[in-house]
């Protein structure tokens, strides 16, 4: 089956600087790639989603940015506001089915 | 449109006792997906459904058990609870399966003593 490996697990960054959150997956045959954002205490949601017919999608200041050949995507957070503090996780498809989660990445952002 | 809701929001067993943890969508949606979420390990499947009738074992099925009678319900059970079962769970769907947005509940913290 799918196997999705997340890192860092924890992300301190100050106030207006960038942050990168990688995640590598093992099923070449992976082909949906979403990020969910988890607050305290609340449920995951959707904050973007890639598909593997292409390489990057931006919303606003968050970026996925995809590498089919070396199985790994990446979340970029560029002007991190207080706000975006929270749990991040990605996902890879397995199959058609389902979705494998990475182990998540607790992302703190210093005001 | 309430989208995704689960029941209860919390509750605490003791072991070897039953209890049914109940997940409803109003989107008319196929797929419906049981995980649960424990410190550092991400979120796991238990079990999951392409459709009403149908159940399909997820990555962690042991000691839980599923039915999917109803499109818009999805019931997840807890035959003998075991204190290894204290977690979040969260109940999920989707229209496409693993091709487009889950739509999560709200969560139901469970403590198995």
């Amino acid at each position: 089956g799918e196997n999705v490996e997340q890192h860092p697990s924890t992300l301190s960054v100050q106030e207006g600087d960038s942050a990168v959150i990688k995640c590598t997956y093992s099923d070449s045959a992976s082909n949906y790639f979403p990020w969910y954002k988890q607050e305290l205490g609340k449920r995951p949601q959707l904050i973007i989603d890639i598909r593997s017919n292409v390489g990057e999608k931006k919303d606003q200041r968050i970026a996925v940015t995809l590498n089919k050949t070396a199985k790994h995507f990446s979340l970029h957070i560029t002007e991190t506001q207080p706000e975006d503090s929270a749990v991040y996780f990605c996902a890879a498809n397995t199959g058609r089915r389902a979705l494998t989660f990475g182990s998540g990445t607790r992302l703190q952002v210093q005001p | 449109n309430a989208g995704v809701t689960q029941t209860p929001k919390f509750r605490v067993l003791k072991t070897g006792q039953s209890m049914t943890l109940l997940c409803a969508q109003d989107m008319n949606h196929e797929y419906m997906y049981w995980y649960r979420q424990d410190p550092g390990m991400g979120l796991r499947l238990i079990h999951y459904s392409v459709g009403e009738g149908t159940t399909a074992k997820g990555e962690v099925p042991d000691g839980y058990n599923v039915s999917r009678l109803k499109k818009q319900n999805f019931l997840l059970g807890l035959e003998s609870a075991a204190p290894s079962q204290t977690s979040v769970y969260f109940c999920a769907s989707t229209g496409q399966g693993g091709q487009e947005t889950q739509y999560f509940g709200p969560g139901t913290r469970l403590l198995v003593l």
